[in-house]
């Protein structure tokens, strides 16, 4: 069975600083990684996916993440926040090719202070 | 391509009424999603379709909860004699090999 674990449920940045948030995931098969974001009361949006191949992937709104497959770590990166980052993170694990059910983390909420 | 769409957006219904979803996918995606959301959690899994065939429902989708995709094109979610923990956002996405793409969800309230 597939898990993710988001560590920390709520990060708080200030304006210009580095955006640091960790998954780790398990997965008894090569996964599938991916980053949504979500803002209030509105659906899911792909920041960026690992499927195979080079392992840091570059993604929307100048987000990054990189698949250590040792750590079974995907923890996502931005080197400055901006205040438009602040919102609901989720990382998720797929078994197939991103066409097969989704398991996701809890979630971690981004502030980021002025 | 207009995206996943879901109707509707909220819904507030008293505790043992039933009530009804739609998701409409991307037209050419052939796999539909339902995921559930509580306040504060990720979404889980509640079932999916590839074209009109149900091919696999979570533990969490009880009997009052039923899927439907008829012609393989918009999907019905019908939840029986609501509950109040069944209040959540509940999110439809569809899916081809290039990706998922997720609807902006209903939220459910039941009082």
């Amino acid at each position: 069975a597939q898990s993710v674990t988001q560590l920390g449920s709520h990060v708080s940045v200030s304006e210009g600083a580095l955006v640091l948030l960790r998954c780790n995931y398990s997965s008894s098969v090569p996964p599938y990684l991916f980053w949504y974001v979500q803002y209030p009361n509105q659906g899911l949006q792909l920041l960026l996916k690992y499927t195979t191949g080079a392992t840091l992937v570059k993604g929307i709104n100048g987000f990054e993440a990189e698949f250590k497959k040792s750590e079974t770590s995907f923890h996502l990166t931005k080197p400055s926040a901006h205040m438009s980052d602040a919102a609901e993170y989720f990382c998720a694990v797929s078994e197939g090719s991103g066409n097969t059910p989704l398991v996701f983390g809890k979630g971690t909420r981004l502030s980021v202070i002025a | 391509d207009t995206g996943v769409s879901q109707d509707p957006r909220h819904k507030i219904t008293k505790r043992g009424q039933n009530v009804t979803f739609r998701c409409d996918p991307i037209s050419e995606h052939n796999r539909l999603y339902w995921y559930r959301q509580t306040l504060g959690q990720g979404p889980e899994f509640l079932t999916y379709f590839q074209n009109e065939a149900q091919l696999e429902k979570s533990r969490l989708l009880s009997d009052r909860f039923s899927a439907e995709r008829p012609k393989g094109s918009f999907s019905t979610l019908e939840i029986q004699r609501t509950e109040q923990g069944d209040s959540a956002m509940y999110l439809c996405a569809s899916s081809s090999v290039r990706g998922y793409t997720f609807g902006s969800g209903t939220r459910l309230t039941v009082v």
